[in-house]
């Protein structure tokens, strides 16, 4: 069974600029979330959405919005980027409620 | 205010003996918690989980002990072997929601 498939693995933006990250998950897993990891932060949530619905978000800004879709793919996407924006975005699958949550290798993005 | 904290930023192990790596959290609502291993610029693996209904899981060399109150798990490793030099991230999550809560890692060597 394929793992959970992020794009694109890196990007570099400027300071004002919008980014779409996407993910698939793990085939018959409806669950996506979506995960920030920093050097100074760790890794902090993002957001998860269950059926094309957001079930819950965490403390980022406005800035900071998801979808997902009918095929439970789902982008996540930065609009404005911030210089501390720069980090390691993480996509996690899983089942459900208390099911175990499967990484995605992640996307780099570099804020210049 | 950090829920999850791993104390030890590091950690250095003789291959063959056991590695233990600790976790302690503060919000009593959680009550499911996981580990992950994570390589730098990939995505979190995950390694073992347990239910606040369990003291103890075993999966081949890793066991996962949790004492509720003290709001402390422990993660074993036996034997331990070259390829476990890692960042182990504990996580919890509870309250109804998928959000995991991650400590800030603990990185363990393994010397030959």
């Amino acid at each position: 069974k394929a793992g959970v498939t992020q794009t694109p693995r890196y990007l570099i933006k400027t300071r004002g600029q919008q980014v779409t990250l996407s993910c698939s998950p793990i085939s018959g897993h409806r669950s996506v979330s979506w995960y920030q990891q920093t050097p100074g932060q760790g890794l902090q949530f993002l957001f998860e959405y269950f059926s094309e619905t957001q079930r819950n978000k965490g403390n980022f800004p406005g800035r900071f919005s998801g979808r997902q879709f009918s095929n439970s793919r789902s982008e996540m996407n930065v609009s404005t980027l911030e210089l501390g924006d720069s980090a390691l975005y993480l996509c996690a699958s899983s089942r459900g409620y208390q099911e175990t949550q499967y990484f995605g290798p992640g996307t780099r993005l570099l804020v210049l | 205010d950090q829920q999850v904290k791993q104390n030890s930023p590091s950690l250095s192990v003789q291959e063959g003996r056991i590695s233990i790596l600790n976790c302690d959290y503060t919000n009593s609502m959680f009550d499911y918690f996981l580990w992950y291993k994570k390589y730098p610029a990939e995505g979190p693996t995950f390694l073992i989980s347990i239910s606040s209904i369990k003291d103890k899981n075993e999966d081949g060399r890793f066991t996962v002990f949790l004492n509720k109150s003290a709001k402390h798990l422990s993660l074993h490793i036996v034997p331990s072997q070259p390829g476990d030099s890692a960042v182990y991230f504990c996580a919890a999550s509870g309250q109804g929601a998928q959000k995991l809560v991650f400590g800030q890692g603990t990185r363990l060597t393994i010397n030959p």
